[in-house]
């Protein structure tokens, strides 16, 4: 089957501590996407990569870094210098037309 | 840019009854639009989308949108509701060349009453 799988569902992280949130798509996607999700404000895009090895912030991206490799992966990493990291993390990949979502991450800071 | 507004933050609506979710949106140029579910501690799923031709778009789950170019509206119906569609709808735009990014809204709860 086709999809995006990202890993892990559940992640948790003590301050000052950088993790990393994997996505891998098979759908032979171009564009992927990193989105975050808090309760009342939807959905804001961190980062985007329209082609391998190269990416760009979206609207939220302090805190945040990425790289693209493989067109394959895509992964995301929460840094320290995220001061509000606990929410809801969706991957996303697309051609033309709509978006393929992965399951979601869940990180929250202890 | 482009924008996309779900009015309402909450919608109840009684088990057999009609439903109706409201999206406008605002984009510089021909849009494509699409509607998203979310279930708990989930992903989006796709429901629907417009891209061209007939106004009325037909989807997954008996659902249906309406897109309406002069209203700048693109609002989600069913004409029964069912409990399982209780869940977090989102309406999304692009424009229509390309590989755009999607803006999403904010998000609308629909709670199905039994």
């Amino acid at each position: 089957d086709g999809g995006i799988t990202q890993s892990p569902k559940y992640l948790f992280r003590k301050e000052g501590q950088n993790v990393t949130l994997s996505c891998e798509q098979n759908l032979n996607h171009d564009a992927m996407y990193w989105y975050r999700q808090d309760p009342g404000q939807g959905l804001r895009l961190i980062y985007y990569s329209q082609i391998v090895n190269d990416f760009q912030k979206g609207d939220i991206a302090e805190g945040y870094s990425v790289s693209r490799e493989k067109k394959e992966s895509f992964p995301l990493t929460v840094t320290s210098a995220q001061k509000n990291p606990t929410a809801f993390y969706l991957c996303a990949s697309s051609e033309t037309g709509g978006y393929t979502f992965g399951s979601g991450t869940r990180l929250t800071v202890v | 840019a482009q924008s996309v507004a779900q009015p309402e933050d909450q919608v109840n609506v009684a088990e057999g009854n009609p439903l109706t979710v409201k999206c406008t949106y605002s984009v510089s140029g021909n849009p494509y639009l699409f509607w998203y579910v979310q279930y708990p501690n989930r992903g989006l799923q796709f429901l629907l989308k417009y891209i061209t031709g007939d106004n009325l778009v037909k989807g997954s789950y008996g659902f249906e949108a309406e897109f309406n170019k002069s209203q700048t509206s693109f609002h989600l119906k069913k004409p029964s509701a069912l409990v399982s569609d209780s869940a977090l709808y989102f309406c999304a735009v692009r424009l229509n060349f390309g590989n755009e990014k999607l803006t999403f809204g904010t998000g609308t709860r629909l709670t199905i009453i039994p």
